[in-house]
């Protein structure tokens, strides 16, 4: 079975200062998809940023980035000049070339942006 | 593009009723998913279909939920009779492929009462 583990129920960053989101996930395939999902307030699941696992590099999405380490399965989000509006829970999810289609989600991070 | 149309948003019914959520996929998008979110559970996928066809429906819960795609721009999710257990944000998905994670809806919460 492939899991995907986020161990920081809950995180607090200060505004414009940046924050790291952990997620580690477990898989016996060597070709698989990254995702982190946020989900704000209103509930809408929204794409934050995507990662195949062939690709070295790490993927970058204006102030969101990855930093992905296959050999150790982790995959964690960094979000820089932190705003407001990035106050949601963050869901780190993976898909698996041959699993099907099934999309795995870690638990959540709940983030809190303050001013 | 609209997106993912899920409706209705909210629903409150009576514990032994039917009730249908529904779901319009982004056109061109060959493949739908029905996830579940609670907070206990998380975000559970019941069912997901690919090019109309059922795929796999491992995480159905039991007989009283089913699912259909009638065409590649309609589905449903149908639970009947409905239990108070089942009141949970339903969410709807589609993907035009797997590197492309999925798009979803804005869900519906479902209150069983």
């Amino acid at each position: 079975a492939q899991t995907v583990t986020q161990s920081q129920p809950e995180m607090s960053v200060q505004e414009a200062e940046t924050v790291t989101l952990s997620c580690t996930y477990d898989t016996s395939e060597n070709n698989y998809y990254l995702f982190w999902y946020k989900q704000p307030p209103s509930r809408q699941m929204i794409l934050v940023i995507r990662q195949e696992a062939y690709k070295q590099q790490n993927a970058t999405e204006n102030r969101f980035s990855v930093n992905f380490q296959k050999a150790a399965k982790s995959f964690s989000l960094k979000i820089s000049d932190s705003q407001l509006g990035d106050t949601a829970m963050y869901f780190c999810a993976f898909t698996a070339t041959n699993s099907g289609y099934a999309l795995n989600f870690g638990k959540g991070t709940s983030l809190l942006v303050t001013p | 593009d609209a997106g993912v149309i899920q409706s209705p948003r909210h629903e409150v019914t009576e514990m032994g009723q039917e009730v249908t959520l529904r779901c319009k996929p982004i056109s061109g998008h060959n493949s739908l998913f029905w996830y579940r979110q609670t907070m206990m559970r998380g975000l559970e996928l019941l069912i997901y279909f690919n090019n109309n066809v059922p795929i796999d429906d491992s995480g159905m819960p039991e007989d009283r939920f089913s699912a259909k795609m009638p065409n590649a721009s309609f589905s449903t999710l149908k639970i009947q009779p409905s239990e108070p257990r089942d009141s949970a944000v339903y969410f709807c998905a589609s993907s035009p492929g797997q590197f492309y994670g999925y798009t979803f809806g804005s869900g519906t919460r479902l209150t069983v009462v």
